[in-house]
């Protein structure tokens, strides 16, 4: 089993429509969580923290779930720009430092 | 251009042969990570350096892979003995840390093709 686990998708959507992101991870002993952004052919770049109280950034929402060990990303009112490969990432405790990531879930966003 | 910067950005190979990737990381980052990512997959951990010493490395990397980071600036990863199967794309990232909260920044990333 991965050590983080995502569905790869694709997600396609309609511009407007809400989507909504689920990952799994393996060890419950993990201590920090995040989501990047990776788009085609291009490097990934840090979307969000997750807190455990859960954290929103404009149209994007984090929750954490440490009973269940899942994460998820919450996107409303997608625009076309939001097409991208959205990355689970998580930092096991006693792992060392090393950020761990999972597959990516693909979403596309259409007119 | 002060980000993370990776050369060569494709490199072409025939298999045997080594290889070696340069990273420049953004100057104040004290860590640096090297990644490697295959179509369709997630990002996966090869290594890391806290200023100049290695300080973890992936079971998964065999002994033909090797990273230096010699004053605590730049970093450099070799892979001898090229294999088909080490084609992909090696990501190098740095961050600041600052508490739990650490932000990386990547480069580009150099694309390896081992023919």
């Amino acid at each position: 089993r991965k050590e983080v686990e995502q569905d790869p998708g694709p997600f396609n959507v309609p511009e407007g429509a809400t989507v909504a992101f689920n990952c799994t991870y393996s060890n419950s002993a993990s201590q920090s969580f995040f989501w990047y952004r990776q788009d085609c052919r291009k490097e990934p770049k840090l979307l969000m923290s997750v807190y455990s109280s859960g954290n929103e950034d404009g149209r994007f929402t984090a929750q954490l779930n440490r009973a269940s060990q899942y994460i998820s990303l919450l996107i409303r009112d997608s625009k076309l720009s939001d097409s991208a490969t959205y990355l689970c990432v998580v930092r096991f405790t006693g792992g060392g430092n090393k950020l761990t990531f999972g597959t990516g879930t693909q979403l596309k966003v259409e007119l | 251009d002060t980000g993370v910067s990776q050369d060569p950005r494709h490199k072409i190979t025939k298999r045997g042969q080594n290889v070696t990737f340069r990273c420049d990381p953004i100057s104040e980052h004290n860590r640096l990570y090297w990644y490697r990512q295959t179509l369709g997959q997630g990002p996966e951990f090869l290594t890391y350096f806290q200023n100049e010493a290695q300080l973890e490395k992936s079971r998964l990397l065999s002994d033909r892979f090797s990273a230096e980071r010699p004053k605590g600036s730049f970093s450099t990863l070799e892979i001898q003995r090229t294999e088909q199967g080490d084609s992909a794309m090696y990501l190098c990232a740095s961050s600041l840390v600052s508490g739990e909260n650490e932000k990386l920044f990547f480069g580009s990333g150099t694309q390896l093709s081992v023919l």
